[in-house]
């Protein structure tokens, strides 16, 4: 019964290739969110998107895309990666119009050799 | 420019003690703040949340206190347990209305037996 789940928790890939993480919460909510988590443990936001549409992008690269099938899923797409790329990819969903509190997935962690 | 720093990055205490953790922002006017706990490998998990007409908001072993002239919040945990070891995450919003939660550096609290 995991409420927000994001697959895969691993990714290990080289410099240039295209790489997706899929999400997916079955919380009924209206938001969910991309967030990257680098190895100094900061917790960025990069996208939320809200009833398929993107109300917040964040000053990430174009190599990143979100792409929203339906409420439910909110999957993040990577194009040429790069060094930089490296770290945790957290999905999250809260409900549209409540206190905020948002509910995370148990993140994907990318390296790119 | 805006921050939001959590002033110990490492905090060791002896269990049964209080844990007092802080968390200062610049430059944003939440109108409420939120504290998450994150362990190594997971995702964030949501405690509490304060809102900015609030002074101080309970649950069981934990306080929170909301300062918005110091633009400060202090998280207790009392009768602290080697279980409550973890990274505690304050988080606030931007009051854009897109629930865009900002994070903090995050405080990496020990309980030590």
């Amino acid at each position: 019964d995991t409420a927000v789940s994001q697959t895969p928790k691993y990714l290990v890939t080289q410099m240039g290739n295209d790489k997706s993480i899929k999400c997916e919460q079955n919380l009924g909510h209206d938001t969910m969110y991309w967030y990257k988590q680098d190895s100094k443990k900061f917790l960025k936001i990069m996208f939320s998107y809200n009833n398929k549409e993107l109300i917040i992008n964040e000053t990430v690269p174009n190599r990143f895309s979100p792409k929203s099938p339906d409420k439910a899923h909110l999957n993040l797409h990577i194009n040429s990666l790069e060094l930089g790329d490296s770290a945790v990819y957290f999905c999250a969903s809260s409900k549209q119009g409540s206190t905020g509190e948002l509910f995370f997935g148990e993140g994907s962690r990318l390296t790119v050799l | 420019s805006q921050k939001i720093e959590q002033n110990s990055e490492a905090l060791n205490i002896q269990e049964g003690k209080t844990a007092t953790l802080t968390c200062n922002y610049t430059n944003y006017s939440p109108a409420y703040l939120q504290w998450y706990r994150q362990d190594p490998g997971r995702g964030p998990v949501f405690l509490l949340l304060i809102r900015e007409n609030e002074k101080e908001k309970r649950k069981e072993r934990l306080k929170v206190t909301f300062d918005t002239t110091l633009k400060q919040s202090l998280f207790h945990i009392t009768a602290s347990q080697p279980a409550d070891s973890a990274t505690y995450l304050c988080a606030l919003d931007d009051q854009t209305g897109a629930n865009n939660l900002f994070f903090g550096t995050g405080t990496r609290l020990t309980v030590i037996p």
